[in-house]
């Protein structure tokens, strides 16, 4: 079985600062880990994904994250932060199938101007 | 359209009435899966359907909750006998295929369920 857990539930920068949202997994697998966001009103969408190639992975909007085995981490990075980058964030696990795919509880992340 | 329509938007019962979610999802995706979404949590996995049967519903919470797709397309989420604890969203995503991990679950806005 799989499982993430977010570490904050809030996350406040300020415009220009960087972004990081910590994610841990657990699995019983060579997991695959992703992160989605989901900004108001809209339906969850996919940022970025691990699928056991490089351990670094680039997404869309500037986003990143860190496959890093021996942590069991995935944290989600961004050098500087952006106004429109204001959602709430969810780390994700599956095992060998997208069925198995679990999410955490979500990291609300606000941006000061 | 050319995302996963989910309808009500919004819906709000009473305890005790029956209710129908219902899930269209991207055209030619064969796998369909539910999820449940309450206030301050992350999705929480009800069922996944691969075509026309459900192959995992091992998240349903108890025999109230029921989901059929039965022309592997579109897909009804059915609640009996509401309760207050049911109210949360009600998110429905779709994939190419679920026998291959992508990632790519295509997520729909949600239903958002009120019991009273």
């Amino acid at each position: 079985a799989q499982s993430v857990t977010q570490l904050g539930s809030h996350v406040s920068v300020s415009e220009g600062a960087l972004v990081l949202l910590r994610c841990n997994y657990s699995s019983s697998v060579p997991p695959y880990l992703f992160w989605y966001v989901q900004y108001p009103n809209q339906g969850l969408q996919l940022l970025l994904k691990y699928t056991s190639a490089a351990t670094l992975v680039k997404g869309i909007n500037g986003f990143e994250a860190e496959f890093k085995k021996s942590e069991t981490s995935f944290h989600l990075t961004k050098p500087s932060a952006h106004m429109s980058d204001a959602a709430e964030y969810f780390c994700a696990v599956s095992g060998s199938n997208n069925n198995d795919m679990r999410f955490g509880a979500g990291t609300r992340l606000t941006v000061k101007p | 359209g050319a995302g996963v329509s989910q309808t009500p938007s919004n819906k709000v019962t009473e305890k005790g009435k029956y209710v129908e979610l219902r899930c269209d999802p991207i055209s030619g995706h064969t796998a369909l899966y539910w999820y449940r979404q309450s206030l301050g949590q992350g999705p929480e996995f009800l069922i996944y359907f691969q075509g026309t049967g459900a192959a995992d519903d091992s998240g349903l919470p108890n025999d109230r909750f029921f989901a059929v797709r039965p022309e592997g397309s579109v897909s009804t989420l059915k609640i009996q006998r509401t309760e207050r604890g049911d109210s949360a969203m009600y998110l429905c995503a779709s994939s190419f295929q679920a026998g291959v991990t992508t990632g790519e679950l295509f997520f729909g806005e949600g239903s958002r369920l009120t019991v009273l």
